[in-house]
């Protein structure tokens, strides 16, 4: 079983900074299967980034996502208020028991 | 525009059986190879995925739940369901329905799952004598 591991855990910024959120797989994935969520509160999780770096369709360009192996990244260029919520990453694979998500980045207003 | 909701009851007794569906508008289930799926989130947690269900029927479920859980399709209706058995506090937790997407891979030939897009808003399920 392949754990994700987010970090930090919280992510204090102001508006207009560049937030950078980190995914650890305990062993090498392929991208293909690292897709990234934005979670706010009370909502449903909205799918931002599939395959390590496609973005999904609405989703703004200051939004990226990078990486390759047991590491992944998440940019979010230029925050802008509606972008502090809290962030998921998620891995997939070829059986039920590798479909997993990461524990979650806040991403708060300092 | 493809959309996702979640129905069924908010409160369960423990020991008692959980049962969801969720109503799929916008699209046919049947129109892809895609699958359906369920994820649940405890209050203040994280996200647990539960499993997914193909318009015909086939399922995956992930291990530690796999013994309690069933999924079934009702296409006629656009519908698929969740029944989650034996429960207990530690199965309360928001519910989604979500779109499962499927993707060949060449280098593995085979199609896995892989994101889950769109999401339904969740429904709430509280397991309480």
């Amino acid at each position: 079983e392949i754990v994700l591991t987010q970090s930090p855990g919280t992510l204090s910024l102001s508006p207009g900074e560049r937030a950078i959120l980190s995914c650890r797989a305990s062993q090498s994935v392929s991208s293909s299967y690292l897709a990234w969520y934005q979670q706010k509160p009370g909502q449903a999780p909205r799918l931002l980034i599939y395959g390590a770096s496609g973005r999904a369709s609405g989703i703004p360009d200051r939004f990226s996502g990078s990486g390759s192996g047991t590491d992944f990244t998440l940019t979010i260029n230029g925050l802008e208020p509606q972008d502090f919520a809290v962030y998921y990453c998620q891995l997939s694979g070829s059986s039920p028991a590798a479909l997993t998500f990461g524990g979650g980045t806040k991403v708060e207003i300092k | 525009q493809l959309q996702l909701q979640e129905s069924g009851p908010g409160l369960v007794k423990p020991s008692e059986t959980l049962s969801l569906t969720c109503t799929v508008s916008g699209d046919s289930i049947s129109s892809s190879t895609d699958y359906w799926g369920w994820i649940r989130q405890p209050p203040g947690k994280g996200l647990e995925w539960i499993g997914s269900i193909s318009y015909s029927g086939s399922t995956q479920y992930t291990p530690p739940l796999k013994s309690r859980v069933t999924m079934s399709v009702e296409t006629s209706k656009n519908q698929f369901s969740l029944r989650l058995t034996s429960v207990t506090a530690a199965d309360t937790a928001v519910y989604y329905c979500a779109r499962h997407h499927r993707r060949f891979f060449e280098w593995s030939l085979s199609a896995e799952l892989v994101w889950f897009d769109p999401w339904g808003q969740g429904t709430l399920v509280t397991v309480s004598s």
